[in-house]
């Protein structure tokens, strides 16, 4: 049973654009939800995280919406730059573990 | 400031063979510690978490077991490696449940 879900396994945008990563939950327990970001042959590195209370948090190039009663949260990244490159993780937190979805590959084009 | 170390970075055995993969964590006290895997092309898949000495929570049914003999040392192992064990492990860390998780660097796990 995948309680969070990353349905686009790879995103390809250009330099300068908005990348928009999105992420889908089952689980309406899930009060913390978070970001993450992936280098090959890396451990993940925390990037954003929102909790359940508010429906959007920004750090600067970085803004994650959530939207409860559609269990959907979504990474919004602008502008878009080559470093960015990376797989991303959505997780969401309930209990004393955090669930994670299965990443999107996002590939920042020049 | 905390550090998490974890090793082997690489690691190449043969089907049969046992396993021990090391983490520990510094410059903190009594965190909640993890073992991640991602298998080739998969998402990260919590395999066991721990929220104190000898308390081992495991997630899936698997060929590992776990052990946390001290606070700051989580061990991951197996007895006899299957070929789809292979996959990159990762511990981590948290200071309280419901927290952001601070990942070691990873462990490519090979079984030939």
């Amino acid at each position: 049973d995948q309680q969070v879900k990353q349905n686009s396994p790879s995103l390809s945008v250009q330099e300068g654009r908005i990348s928009i990563l999105n992420c889908d939950y089952t689980n309406s327990m899930f009060d913390y939800f978070l970001w993450y970001k992936k280098y090959p042959a890396e451990g993940p590195t925390f990037l954003i995280s929102i909790s359940s209370i508010k429906d959007k948090n920004e750090d600067g190039r970085f803004t994650v919406f959530l939207n409860k009663s559609a269990k959907h949260l979504s990474l919004h990244i602008v502008p878009s730059q080559p470093g960015d490159s990376a797989v991303y993780f959505c997780a969401a937190s309930a209990w004393e573990k955090l669930v994670f979805g299965q990443g999107t590959r996002l590939t920042i084009n020049p | 400031s905390q550090t998490i170390h974890q090793w082997p970075a690489t690691l190449v055995q043969p089907v049969g063979s046992p396993l021990s993969l090391e983490c520990t964590v510094e410059g903190t006290s009594n965190p909640n510690l993890y073992w991640y895997r991602q298998a080739a092309g998969r998402g990260l898949q919590l395999l066991f978490y721990s929220v104190g000495i000898g308390q081992i929570s495991s997630e899936v049914p698997q060929n590992l077991s776990a052990s946390r003999p001290q606070d700051r040392q989580f061990i991951l192992s197996s007895k006899k490696l299957l070929l789809s064990d292979s996959g990159f492990y990762l511990c981590a860390w948290s200071v309280n449940s419901n927290e952001k998780l601070f990942f070691g660097s990873g462990t490519q796990l090979s079984v030939l």
